[in-house]
């Protein structure tokens, strides 16, 4: 069965150091792997997308993630935390046929503390 | 202001009593979708709409019903709701094609059945 795990249900950080949020997958083929953020009563955004090409991708607000193709894992990154971070992190990939479906992880909550 | 919307943003309903819950873009999307999303399990994706009168079902479609007949639009359609139908429903849209990837979430109904 085609899955996405975020193993942590919630990471804490103090402001200004780096933070990682972890994610692996298990699907067939080469799929689109993606990150998205969830505001309290907000919808979910994009924030970044690795289709092909360099491991390192960036993201929206400084966040960049790291594509290990023989870990399949798709690591959330951050240099430096911000309080203002704060949310539902979630990992998602889409594999490489017709349906465009999302499959989602569980979630990793991020806290940051001043 | 490119967006998706869903009304109502929040739903409280009793056994049985069919509701509808509307889902609409204004980006020309030809791709939609519906997740359910509930705690531990991430989203779940319901059913999809590859354009006009093309559906088809996700993950989870038992209980739900949608309907295509304008491409700016997905209703989601709970004839008979039950409590286990208590949840945070996405709608999202994107384009098709290999070069468009991300799907765009509406803000979300919290819908509570009892």
């Amino acid at each position: 069965a085609q899955s996405v795990a975020q193993p942590e249900d919630q990471v804490n950080v103090a402001e200004g150091n780096p933070l990682t949020v972890k994610c692996t997958y298990s699907v067939s083929g080469n799929p689109y792997l993606f990150w998205y953020v969830q505001y309290p009563n907000r919808g979910l955004q994009f924030l970044l997308k690795y289709i092909t090409g360099d491991n390192l991708v960036k993201g929206s607000y400084g966040f960049e993630a790291e594509f290990n193709k023989s870990q399949t894992s798709f690591h959330l990154k951050k240099p430096s935390a911000l309080v203002s971070d704060s949310a539902l992190y979630f990992c998602a990939v889409r594999v490489r046929d017709s349906s465009y479906k999302l499959i989602f992880g569980s979630g990793t909550r991020l806290l940051v503390r001043p | 202001e490119a967006q998706v919307t869903q009304n109502p943003r929040y739903l409280i309903t009793v056994t049985g009593k069919k509701l509808t819950v509307t889902c609409s873009q204004n980006m020309n999307h030809e791709y939609m979708s519906w997740y359910r999303q509930d705690p531990g399990l991430g989203l779940r994706q319901i059913y999809y709409s590859m354009n006009v009168e093309v559906t088809d079902k996700g993950d989870v479609p038992e209980g739900y019903k949608v309907s295509r007949k304008e491409k700016r639009n997905f209703p989601l359609i709970l004839e008979s709701p039950s409590p286990n139908q208590t949840s945070l429903y996405f709608c999202a849209s994107s384009l098709t094609g290999d070069r468009y990837h991300e799907q765009y979430f509406g803000p979300g109904t919290r819908l509570t059945v009892t």
